[in-house]
């Protein structure tokens, strides 16, 4: 089963706004990644946080963990139309060696 | 995408066939790993290698072999015991194979699109 369940599903919001999705797990983790993907292509790499991290930024993302909560959310600020795409959070489990477990993804429109 | 192509980025197959998916990479990565994605879905861990001459069965292995030759290469194969095949499937790259404080950022393909016909 998907150890990643992302929420919501589906996102949509104006330009300029801010965008947040959220990403709850099962097990124990060695780190926790958000990917995006462009409709119909490959995946990419956007942000890792580790289990010993609490909160990472990055230009516009910033990613919080939570492990007792088994929780991590992504927020997008000042969201642009180009930033319309599938968002993934992916766990690196501490017994799964270099696997990483993906959620279902939410759909993230941004609106001009 | 990155140093990591895949080919043919669309694929009909007709039942009963086999068919074989390119996946090679340049960024000389140990670990590589193919995925499949239904519409709407998140992406399911087929066959992934660490190491050459070796790979493991992911979540979904069932109807899908793979071989892991040469570093660079990971193709995988469609056959015909797969019985629902049709999907979008995806190649990734990782530099490190695993270990309790590795850090796995995961390069992908374009991926290939696969339909039977």
């Amino acid at each position: 089963s998907q150890q990643g369940e992302e929420d919501p599903q589906a996102l949509s919001i104006q330009e300029g706004e801010n965008a947040t999705m959220n990403c709850s797990y099962k097990t124990s983790i060695n780190n926790l990644q958000w990917y995006r993907q462009n409709s119909g292509r490959g995946l990419v790499h956007l942000i890792l946080i580790r289990s010993n991290e609490r909160e990472k930024h990055s230009g516009r993302l910033r990613v919080t963990l939570d492990t007792s909560k088994k929780s991590s959310s992504l927020l997008i600020t000042a969201s642009r139309a180009a930033d319309t795409a599938s968002y993934f959070c992916a766990t690196e489990r501490q017994t799964s060696g270099s696997r990483l477990t993906f959620g279902e993804g939410t759909q993230l429109t941004v609106n001009p | 995408d990155g140093g990591i192509t895949q080919s043919p980025k669309y694929l009909f197959r007709k039942e009963g066939q086999n068919v074989t998916l390119s996946c090679e990479q340049n960024l000389n990565h140990d670990a590589m790993y193919w995925y499949r994605q239904d519409p709407g879905q998140g992406l399911r861990l087929i066959y992934y290698s660490q190491i050459v001459n070796d790979f493991q069965k992911g979540d979904i292995a069932e109807g899908y072999s793979v071989s892991r030759e040469k570093k660079e290469s990971f193709p995988l194969t469609v056959t015909s015991a797969q019985k629902n095949p049709t999907a979008f499937y995806l190649c990734a790259s990782s530099i490190l194979a695993g270990g309790p404080s590795s850090y796995n950022e995961q390069f992908f393909g374009p991926g290939t699109r696969l339909t039977v016909l």
